[in-house]
């Protein structure tokens, strides 16, 4: 079956550019999760989704990142005013409540 | 606070010879473990976790990792390596009922099978 998609895989951005970064879920999957994955290190967690509700998004770094997930399907990670430092692979994972995450190809965003 | 530790940033295996790969955890209450694999330039692949019940797993590719709750370990093993082994492994952790659902990862080991 199809898994986690993710759109665009590359994204080059010029500093100050707004980015919208897409995650299509496993079909059913009612958890929603991003990561941001630095170079050479383990991926560090965003938010979270059951279904359309963000329940968690302490690991946003900053006001100018903002995710949604409307109609608990399809979700998009939004990131403003882009800076050098976001310059980094961002994974999104589904899960079926609890159980194993599944991940996406990721999305490797470069800020110039 | 929950932290997982990957103590050795590379492992280099000659073909054919046992493979582990270290992982060290810190969770309040009963941890959930899992390994993911990745290759350049793709993501996170699943290939075994733990719950509940036997300390031995087995998992996808012919690995396996044993917990060992009284060392807080959960190290991933393979009886004979393959060259096509070679990648970056994480090891995750999360918090069992009741908590956040998000996982805590390792910073990665790079594992290096050479034929």
């Amino acid at each position: 079956g199809a898994g986690v998609s993710q759109s665009p895989r590359y994204k080059v951005a010029k500093r100050g550019q707004d980015v919208a970064l897409r995650c299509d879920p496993i079909s059913g999957h009612v958890s929603l999760f991003w990561y941001q994955q630095a170079l050479g290190q383990g991926p560090e967690f965003l938010t979270y989704f059951q279904n359309e509700a963000q329940l968690d998004k302490s690991g946003l770094p900053s006001d100018r990142f903002f995710a949604e997930r409307p109609e608990g399907s399809v979700s998009t990670l939004k990131i403003q005013r882009t800076q050098q430092e976001d310059s980094a692979v961002y994974l999104c994972a589904s899960s079926s409540g609890v159980g194993t995450q599944y991940f996406g190809p990721g999305t490797r965003l470069t800020v110039l | 606070a929950q932290s997982v530790a990957q103590p050795e940033d590379q492992v280099n295996v000659a073909e054919g010879n046992p493979l582990t790969v270290k992982c060290t955890y810190s969770v309040s209450g009963n941890p959930y473990l899992f390994w993911y694999v990745q290759y350049p330039n793709r993501g996170l692949q699943f290939l075994l976790k733990y719950i509940t019940g036997d300390n031995l797993v087995k998992g996808s590719y012919g690995f396996e990792a044993e917990f060992n709750k009284s060392q807080t370990s959960f190290h991933l093993k393979k009886p004979s390596a393959l060259v096509s082994d070679s990648a970056l492994y994480f090891c995750a952790v999360r918090a069992g009922e009741g908590s956040n659902y998000q996982l805590i990862w390792g910073a990665g080991t790079k594992l290096i099978i050479k034929p």
